[in-house]
């Protein structure tokens, strides 16, 4: 079983907070893909990346692509109460995507 | 709002029922997919269909039938649950049939067995 590890499980800060979370494996894949799911939907993409060492940007969100893809990780700057959800992260398996087991952020006013 | 839409919102079944979860999108992706989410836990899937054909089955209780009706539509036919079975059950769909696209997913019908 190709695992994804995410860390951490679960965060609850302040907003205006910076905070990162990690997407790790033991195996290189070949590209990687966020997700936000918030309460009562269904995840959301919300970035793709492909190349080692990667960065790309979505506001207040920067993801990293690891230089050997076997980890990934998600800054965010300034937390806001909307950032609030499950974080995904998922790679390629044999024949599906592979989802991280998540983590769940939370963030208080 | 999800370009894909799964109806019913919430559903609340008896194990002697049979009901239906459907699912629909118009954005001429090829493949479609369901899932099978516990709270606090990630999706897990339980059937792929690539092309309007099943293509992966993880091993699911046959007491859950999926139906690919066509290429827009998605359904899973629900007989003789458990309480067990009780999750947010989420469709999604995905470009080109490959497994690996991007999945657009929907908002999910909360069912509970009773």
């Amino acid at each position: 079983t190709q695992l994804l590890e995410q860390s951490p499980q679960f965060l609850s800060i302040q907003e205006g907070e910076n905070l990162t979370v990690y997407c790790n494996s033991s195996s290189v894949f070949s590209s990687l893909q966020w997700y936000r799911q918030e309460p009562g939907e269904g995840p959301v993409l919300l970035v793709t990346v492909v190349t080692g060492g990667e960065v790309k940007k979505l506001k207040r969100l920067t993801f990293q692509f690891g230089d050997a893809r076997k980890d990934s990780s998600l800054h965010i700057t300034a937390a806001q109460p909307g950032d609030t959800g499950l974080y995904l992260c998922a790679k390629q398996g044999a024949q599906k995507l592979v989802f991280g087991q998540g983590t769940r952020l939370t963030i208080n006013p | 709002d999800t370009e894909v839409t799964q109806t019913p919102k919430h559903l609340v079944m008896g194990m002697t029922n049979k009901k239906s979860l459907k699912c629909e999108q118009h954005m001429g992706h090829r493949a479609m997919y369901w899932y099978k989410q516990k709270a606090k836990k990630p999706p897990e899937l339980m059937f792929v269909y690539s092309y309007e054909k099943l293509s992966i089955n993880e091993s699911v209780p046959s007491r859950f039938s999926p139906e690919c009706p066509n290429s827009s539509l998605l359904n899973l036919h629900l007989h003789a649950l458990q309480p067990e079975d009780s999750a947010l059950y989420l469709c999604a769909s995905s470009q080109g049939g490959s497994y690996n696209s991007p999945l657009h997913f929907g908002n999910g019908t909360r069912l509970t067995v009773t």
